[in-house]
């Protein structure tokens, strides 16, 4: 059990385009998610959290209108990357958490910007 | 605030031999301490975890014991595989701050 899904698990894309990626709760639901990102060889950095329904809470120095993170149901939250840029590159990770304190993370999604 | 701190890698060794991989932290209260392992290309999978002191964490021949006394969450393992080579990463929970800390990380690689 506790399955967390990404979607895709890679992807290219064009400098100026924006990019979708999906996180998926497959057996669960998950009242909190949580989105990282990270570099080569270093440790990940929490994006957001987001709880379903309610807005995303970013961390400091994270561009909110830039990573747009949308918890529409207890199974599904999304991160869009807009008008992404060659710096935007990056292995996203996500990680769904129900009410206990435990997290669940997805296999990541590798994000390269031409 | 809140910190985790690793040893830094790589740690390179041979088949069958001992692993540690030092943790510390620092925490207010009480905080949940966990071993993430990371393969190649993948997400992050829990490896152990602890949730009070003294308690002990134990999976896949690893473990590792939460030392309040010592702020220090230690991951061993008595004969190491080739298919242990990966990346590991200590963590704390703090409920207070509702998230994960994690140390930067230590690389393992295991050379038969």
């Amino acid at each position: 059990g506790a399955v967390v899904s990404q979607h895709p698990s890679w992807v290219i894309c064009k400098s100026g385009t924006s990019v979708k990626i999906e996180c998926r709760s497959l057996d669960f639901q998950a009242t909190t998610m949580f989105w990282y990102r990270q570099f080569p060889k270093q440790s990940l950095m929490l994006m957001a959290t987001s709880n379903e329904g309610s807005k995303a809470t970013y961390e400091q120095g994270v561009e909110k209108d830039k990573f747009l993170i949308n918890h529409a149901s207890l199974t599904l939250s999304t991160l869009t990357v807009t008008s992404a840029h060659p710096e935007d590159s990056s292995f996203y990770i996500c990680s769904a958490s129900t009410a206990s304190y435990e997290q669940y993370f997805g296999p990541g999604t590798r994000l390269t910007v031409t | 605030g809140n910190s985790v701190t690793q040893m830094e890698g790589p740690v390179t060794l041979s088949e069958e031999a001992f692993l540690t991989i030092n943790c510390t932290y620092t925490a207010t209260g009480y905080p949940s301490l966990f071993w993430y392992v990371q393969y190649p290309g993948e997400g992050l999978q829990l490896l152990l975890k602890a949730t009070k002191a003294d308690d002990k964490g134990s999976n896949k021949g690893f473990e590792a014991t939460y030392r309040k006394e010592t702020t220090s969450f230690h991951l061993e393992k008595g004969s190491v595989q080739v298919s242990d080579s990966a990346v590991y990463f200590c963590a704390l929970f703090s409920g207070g701050y509702n998230k994960l800390i994690f140390g930067a990380g230590t690389r393992l690689a295991v050379h038969p």
